[in-house]
Formats: structure tokens, sequence, C-alpha cells
């Protein structure tokens, strides 16, 4: 599975949007982007992912460069709920191990 | 989605005895997962449950120090044998649904070993 590179931390106003960058520039065509987040004391939550074009749900927008060597996960109205450790990963579609990077710290500020 | 239990919820033990969680989901899958959380860290995999043979293991992780059983799709154990209090580790399950693409998480066994 490639790489991939998160700021350690990042600081986002209640209400904002927050944005999450994760760098990926070895990923292969077969690989998808993933992201999950793990809210302090809880299992991995899963957020979204995307092969190449950009995806939205109810939780989150997953914007996907052109290139695809680079994504960045929004979460459009924050609020303290979202503060937790934020996980982008790249991966094949299908029963396959996910591997952890060190994710970003996200927090929420009031 | 699938729901994803786990038991204990926690437990202290003391170094040298061995631990059994169970994992238990509400629908049959193919894949397990067993992952291992370190104090300030990441998940790191454990293994693989392979249901009807032998579980995949990662580097660094063998099956005399953590067995693993799979005897059906809804179900799988993991032993953490001879504990030292550096197998103190919140210890997860996931399992990831056939078409679905996303892996879901149990909450976890928080393991302190004195």
């Amino acid at each position: 599975d490639a790489k991939t590179t998160q700021p350690p931390s990042m600081d986002c106003a209640e209400g904002r949007a927050a944005n999450l960058p994760c760098n990926h520039s070895t990923i292969s065509g077969n690989e998808y982007v993933y992201w999950y987040r793990q809210i302090h004391s809880q299992g991995p939550q899963y957020i979204i992912h995307g092969l190449k074009n950009n995806e939205t749900n109810e939780m989150a927008s997953l914007i996907i460069t052109e290139d695809r060597k680079s994504s960045t996960l929004i979460l459009p109205h924050a609020t303290l709920r979202d503060t937790a450790v934020y996980y982008c990963i790249v991966k094949n579609f299908g029963n396959e191990k996910l591997t952890f990077g060190t994710g970003t710290r996200l927090t929420i500020i009031p | 989605s699938a729901v994803i239990s786990q038991k204990p919820s926690r437990d202290i033990c003391q170094r040298g005895t061995s631990l059994t969680i169970q994992c238990q989901v509400d629908s049959q899958v193919t894949m397990m997962f067993w992952y291992r959380q370190q104090p300030g860290q990441s998940l790191t995999l454990i293994a693989t449950a392979n249901q009807g043979s032998e579980a995949t293991y990662e580097s660094g992780f063998v099956i005399d120090k953590f067995p693993i059983s799979r005897p059906n799709l809804t179900f799988s154990t993991l032993t953490v044998s001879n504990m030292s209090p550096e197998d103190s580790s919140i210890y997860l399950c996931s399992v990831e649904l056939a078409g679905v693409g996303e892996q879901f998480f149990g909450p976890g066994t928080r393991l302190t070993v004195l």
C-alpha cells in the first residue's frame, strides 16, 4: 500500500469548515483513498472513500486532485464532537488490511 | 453497516498470564482483523483471522504469542499469551463487509498488564 503524509495536528474554530490535507504521491491506479477518524477511547470510524472523483456523504466531502497525489477531507461545519485523530489511508478496494499512519489530531475550538 | 461487540471491554492482568478477547459481529463476514493500539500510538495490524484456516500474521507478531481462532463467520477470538507490561494496549477487531469497502471496528478491549 502507498504511504500517506498528514500534518500531525490542526485546529479549527467551531462552525467553520475543517480542511484536512493528505499527500499520497505514490498511490497506484487501483488504490482508493479512505478516511477514518478515532475519537478518544473509541474504535476508528469510517468517514468516506474515493478513487478519483470527488465524493460527498452526510459526514464529509473528499476532494482528490486530478493527478491523485493528494486529497483533502472537508468537514463543512465542524462541531466539538469532530475533535479526533483523522487517518488518511490508501488501499485497494476489497478485503485488505488498513495500514494506519500517525494521522492528524484535529481540535475544534469553541 | 455492522455492529461489533468485544468482550471484555477492559481487564487488568498479572504478568505471565493469558487473556482471551472475543469479537462478535451481527452479520456474516469473510474477513476479520485484529489490531493493537499501544498507548499514544496509532493502530497496528496483528493478523487477519481467516475462517476455516490459520490466521495470517503481520511481521513482528507470531501465533504462539497471539493465537487466533475463527470458528465461524461471525466470531473470532484473540489470545494474548504469557503477558508482560509491554502488552498493555487497546486491542480492536474489525470487519469488512463484502462489496462495501469500508471496515467497521469494535469498541476495543483495554488491557493493562501489571
